[in-house]
């Protein structure tokens, strides 16, 4: 489909194991998106790239979180020794180069850490 | 610090009904400021969204009223239908730089028949 593809789209993860989110954005779409989001929760930002640049970081909540796009294009999120505080669905969303404003969003990768 | 604030959490319509969702912001940097719509299992998806320099925006039953003194904005729903069942979402952005997004925290929506 022409969509963004987020895979795997269910994760479960023994605490402490290393864990890798795959991004698919829409061909064309220069901003790449993650997103956290918390069951009952709205979406927190996590980080933004433009092309393969990571231009905004300012939301992983900790060094364990890390995220690369290094073709600007696919993006992967990976989570080193997941918490029980991780389990979340990922959300991922790519849009046009800035001031078009949408977000189009992925059906994200829920993760649950036992 | 949640930076949009969203009321209620939960609503429940009638069909045929009117849906408020509310939504409060206190960055005047925000200038852009859209409707998300998410099914469950599903990610959200932009239904209508409006800039400041208009105070209303309406395409087809969906409806953003603005208020910039106020620092407040709301979705309206008419004619509410059993398909319009899912979560909303508003969200705030500054359109220079990168423009991430920042939620609120939900607003589940239940029309019943």
């Amino acid at each position: 489909g022409a969509g963004v593809s987020q895979s795997p789209r269910y994760k479960v993860a023994k605490r402490g194991q290393d864990v890798a989110l795959r991004c698919d954005p829409i061909s064309g779409h220069v901003s790449l998106f993650w997103y956290q989001q918390a069951l009952g929760q709205g979406p927190e930002f996590l980080t933004y790239f433009q092309n393969e640049a990571q231009l905004d970081k300012s939301g992983l909540p900790s060094d364990r979180f890390f995220a690369e796009r290094p073709e600007g294009s696919v993006s992967t999120l990976k989570i080193q020794r997941t918490q029980q505080e991780d389990s979340a669905v990922y959300l991922c969303a790519s849009s046009l180069p800035p001031n078009t404003g949408e977000l189009f969003f992925g059906e994200g990768s829920r993760l649950t850490v036992l | 610090q949640q930076q949009v604030k969203q009321s209620p959490q939960s609503l429940i319509v009638q069909k045929g009904g009117i849906s408020i969702i509310n939504c409060a912001y206190e960055n005047t940097a925000f200038d852009y400021f859209p409707w998300y719509q998410q099914f469950p299992g599903k990610g959200p998806a932009l239904l209508i969204a409006i800039r400041p320099d208009v105070s209303e925006k309406k395409e087809g039953r969906f409806t953003i009223s603005f208020n910039k003194s106020a620092k407040q904005f709301s979705l309206h729903i008419m004619d509410s239908q059993p398909g319009d069942s899912a979560t909303y979402f508003c969200a705030a952005s500054k359109q220079t730089g990168a423009n991430n997004l920042f939620f609120g925290t939900g607003t589940r929506l239940t029309v019943i028949p």
